[in-house]
């Protein structure tokens, strides 16, 4: 069975940088899925910040393009993010979860998620 | 303003049948790209509930079913529990976002 869990600061401060890494368990991270964040403001959806594949290709938000990044870290199976210039509208529970792909074609489907971890943005 | 659109609140009583509705557009139902339900119950992280419009992941009682037609979508649930009481998202990919989207969520309530 996958799992996975975040792992991180649970408060930023405004302007500063988010940075938190989900570790996968019960398979390797180089593999065909993709490894993707989405967050969730208080009381509010979910919504999409990006993936990344086994082989470092990245897809973003582009709400967040210009201040996200994303990595493998193979040797721990783990994958991360980064998120810069962070204000309280950052504020936010952040899942890390699996992107896998099924049936013949290219479609892919969220699978496994983390429990999430709550990000304060505040001074 | 979510790309997928879906009814703030549902609810029905033990045992009824209730209905979520996620309606999208031609950049991502039209284009067909298919649907995905995902249960949220209170407290917990989302749970893959339906994918591929109508394909329920092992463990997922029957009493879930999903369709897709055209640019619209739908959950239903029948035989309704109070264990059933959480929050519904429909998701896809858009062709304009040329990423994932989500719909802003349903809250099912149990009378």
């Amino acid at each position: 069975q996958v799992q996975l869990q975040e792992s991180g600061p649970g408060l930023v401060k405004p302007s500063g940088t988010l940075s938190l890494t989900c570790g996968v368990s019960g398979g390797p991270i180089r593999s065909s899925n993709w490894w993707s964040w989405v967050r969730q403001p208080p009381g509010k959806g979910l919504e999409w910040i990006g993936e990344i594949s086994h082989s470092g290709l990245i897809n973003s938000n582009p709400s967040f393009k210009s201040r996200v990044t994303m990595s493998m870290d193979m040797s721990n199976n783990q994958f991360s993010l980064r998120l810069t210039s962070m204000t309280a509208a950052d504020t936010a529970v952040y899942y890390c979860a699996r992107i896998s792909y099924y049936g013949a074609g290219s479609n892919r489907r969220f699978d496994y998620w983390g429990q999430g971890a709550l990000v304060t943005v505040s001074s | 303003q979510s790309v997928l659109t879906q009814p703030p609140s549902v609810s029905g009583a033990p045992g009824q049948r209730v209905t979520l509705s996620c309606t999208g557009s031609s950049s991502n139902f039209g284009a067909g790209f298919e649907v995905h339900w995902y249960q949220q119950l209170p407290g917990t992280a989302p749970k893959l509930l339906i994918y591929g419009n109508n394909n329920r992941p092992s463990g997922v009682p029957d009493r879930f079913s999903g369709s897709k037609s055209g640019t619209s979508a739908s959950l239903a649930i029948t035989g309704l529990q109070a264990q059933d009481e959480a929050d519904y998202y429909c998701q896809s990919y858009d062709t304009n976002l040329s990423g994932f989207v989500f719909g802003a969520g349903t809250r099912v309530t149990v009378l």
